[in-house]
């Protein structure tokens, strides 16, 4: 089985710029969650998205918007970019229905830097 | 709301000594709690569970209690190896509606050297 696949892996853009990362679940899973993991701030909740939906937002501006596609695939867009959203951001996919397990499955992240 | 505090690292230990890392916990009742781990240049990884009070989860030679008495859920390891070097995430769900999602704790980072 295919695990979490995050695209692309390392992107470097200047500030204003805007990006998109990419996610692909694993087949089945139709919950995705985005984090943003920094050494200052450590593991931040972005969003997640179940059957297309937001069902939950983390306390990030308006600049982080995401979406999620009717194959379950989703998308973060980050806009206006600052140097403070130089980070690896994680999306981790789960069932997302049903008795809760807990268990997240993580992707390798996406690694952007802004200059 | 939930929270998560972990002992703050880095910790370095010789290859064979004994691992703890404490992590405690604020909820409202008896949340499942977890520890994720994440490998050098890799995502994470759930390393191991409990769901209720005095359940003990273990995998790979880990080990955490789940203690209701202290809110707490110390990650134990009897013989640390040089490929347990990673960073070690406590974290316990938050439910909001239907939303689901983990707070993580600030993570350790566990250097073992040979």
């Amino acid at each position: 089985k295919a695990g979490v696949t995050q695209t692309p892996r390392y992107l470097i853009k200047t500030r204003g710029q805007q990006v998109t990362l990419s996610c692909s679940p694993i087949s089945g899973h139709r919950s995705v969650s985005w984090y943003q993991q920094t050494p200052g701030q450590g593991l931040q909740f972005l969003f997640e998205y179940f059957s297309e939906t937001q069902r939950n937002k983390g306390n990030f501006p308006g600049r982080f918007s995401g979406r999620q596609f009717s194959n379950s695939r989703s998308e973060m867009n980050v806009s206006t970019l600052e140097l403070g959203d130089s980070a690896l951001y994680l999306c981790a996919s789960s069932l997302g229905q049903g008795k809760y397990t807990g268990e997240l499955f993580f992707g390798e992240g996406s690694r952007l830097t802004v200059l | 709301g939930n929270s998560v505090t972990q002992m703050e690292g880095p910790v370095t230990l010789s290859e064979e000594a004994f691992l703890t890392i404490n992590c405690t916990y604020t909820a409202t009742g008896y949340p499942s709690l977890f520890w994720y781990v994440q490998y050098p240049g890799e995502g994470l990884q759930l390393l191991l569970k409990a769901t209720k009070a005095d359940d003990k989860g273990s995998n790979k030679g880990f080990e955490a209690t789940y203690r209701k008495e202290t809110t707490s859920f110390h990650l134990e390891k009897g013989s640390v190896q040089v490929s347990d070097s990673a960073v070690y995430f406590c974290a316990l769900p938050y439910f909001s509606g239907s939303a689901r999602q983990l707070t993580f704790g600030s993570g350790t980072q566990l250097t073992v050297l040979p």
